[in-house]
């Protein structure tokens, strides 16, 4: 059961234009982390936010944590075929245990 | 190896047999993690390891499931009787220390394990 809930499940676009994806949970977490994984490979980590409110960008990447630590977005500008792949949320417990969301499965295409 | 290591990469057996996953983490790593992942959905939390101890095995799904760590090092997942629904990828992932913040967690390219 994933108890934190994405969307959209899946997102395609075309190069150059701009997407955001969604990540909500009913449950306050201390942090929540974004990664992106790609076929055949382990998710890796993009970045952590810790404090409501936060906002942490990435090159193109921008990262929102809701101010009551429940909920998050990532939006990326001018999207690249390199951006294609399955984006998930995941919030940070006790020793770093991570629960994830289903994740959205982003297509860019040239 | 600079990265966490999952050997095998692809394991196909047959319902009933038993299986081992191996995860060698980064050197110095006192945490270690499981995960399975099954088509379509996001990891989900199998076992933590604190140095050679199972700190947390909630996730651990029914007693065919079992970790071990003898060394604080090197992992392996051992699944008795496998059955169809154990078909998944299955993930390790290693940070310095096992704390909650401050500290990134490294993911293996994962175990491919069908059950025939």
């Amino acid at each position: 059961t994933q108890l934190l809930e994405q969307s959209p499940q899946f997102l395609s676009i075309q190069e150059g234009e701009n997407l955001t994806v969604y990540c909500n949970s009913s449950s306050v977490f201390s942090s929540l982390q974004w990664y992106r994984q790609e076929p055949g490979e382990g998710p890796v980590l993009l970045v952590t936010v810790v404090t409501g409110g936060e906002v942490k960008k990435l090159k193109r990447l921008t990262f929102q944590f809701g101010d009551a630590r429940k909920d998050s977005s990532l939006h990326i500008t001018a999207a690249q075929p390199g951006d294609t792949g399955l984006y998930l949320c995941a919030g940070v417990g006790s020793w770093g245990k991570l629960q994830f969301g289903a994740g959205t499965q982003v297509v860019v295409t040239p | 190896g600079a990265g966490v290591s999952q050997t095998p990469s692809n394991k196909v057996t047959e319902k009933g047999k038993y299986v081992e996953l191996r995860c060698d983490p980064i050197s110095g790593h006192t945490a270690l993690y499981w995960y399975r992942q099954s088509l379509g959905q996001g990891p989900e939390f199998l076992i933590y390891f604190q140095g050679t101890g199972a700190a947390d095995d909630s996730g651990l799904p029914n007693d065919r499931f079992f970790a071990v760590r003898p060394e604080g090092s090197v992992s392996t997942l051992k699944i008795q009787r496998t059955e169809r629904g154990d078909s998944a990828v299955y993930l390790c992932a290693s940070s310095l220390t096992g704390t909650s913040s401050g500290n990134t967690i490294y993911f293996g390219e994962g175990s491919w394990l069908t059950v025939v």
